[in-house]
């Protein structure tokens, strides 16, 4: 059973276009996550929720919106793809905002 | 200057040797500490968690925080073909809710 799934695993769009990246954890954590990773492996923290409710809101352009439909569900969804959004994005969760995070398999998404 | 600092590699080594993997760190309200390894295409999985100053074992892996100096390592003994991966230090505090800094990661090749 996988504990953090994410879909999809690949995502190729053109710029301009509207997508969608959705993550579930069957793990009854509390806290979920959205993470970019870029080209040179750099994992930078995007948004965190604890119980549906936003935590974390890092500079990120507003075109990104997370949505926490419940505890279990965390999607991310892009407006208007740029050259630039072109990254992995990593879906976590956590029982509590201290403990181990378990990362999902990550969904690299490239703008064209 | 960046949060965390970290020497992305690579790193290549001998089958049997000793790894060191290090990072460093300038915010000192950082008190928890986790070292995760991530296979290429995989995400990140928790190696390590640590809070505070001191040693932690697990198997072949030691990790190590030194608060006075800001400084965490990694040591891997005996390494194995199998540890080929990129490790990444992280670090967490709270500002402004709990979050998650990751370094840049440090790749290893252990070489059979």
């Amino acid at each position: 059973d996988t504990a953090v799934s994410q879909t999809p695993k690949y995502l190729v769009t053109q710029m301009g276009n509207d997508k969608s990246i959705k993550c579930e954890q069957n793990l009854g954590h509390d806290t979920m996550y959205w993470y970019k990773q870029d080209s040179k492996k750099f994992l930078k923290i995007m948004f965190s929720y604890n119980n549906k409710e936003l935590i974390i809101n890092e500079t990120v352009p507003n075109r990104f919106s997370p949505k926490s439909p419940d505890k279990a569900h965390l999607n991310l969804h892009i407006n208007s793809l740029e050259l630039g959004d072109s990254a992995v994005y990593f879906c976590a969760s956590s029982r509590t905002e201290q403990e181990t995070q378990y990362f999902g398999p990550g969904t690299r998404l490239l703008v064209l | 200057q960046k949060e965390v600092e970290q020497d992305p590699g690579p790193l290549s080594v001998p089958e049997g040797a000793i790894v060191s993997l290090n990072c460093t760190y300038s915010n000192s309200a950082f008190q928890y500490f986790m070292w995760y390894r991530q296979y290429s295409r995989k995400g990140p999985e928790l190696l390590m968690y640590t809070y505070s100053s001191g040693n932690k074992e697990d198997g072949r892996f030691t990790a190590q925080v030194d608060k006075s100096s800001k400084y965490i390592s990694l040591f891997i003994r005996d390494s194995q073909p199998s540890d080929s991966a990129t490790y990444l230090c992280a670090m967490s505090a709270r500002t402004g809710g709990f979050k998650t800094i990751f370094g840049a990661g440090t790749r290893l090749f252990v070489k059979a």
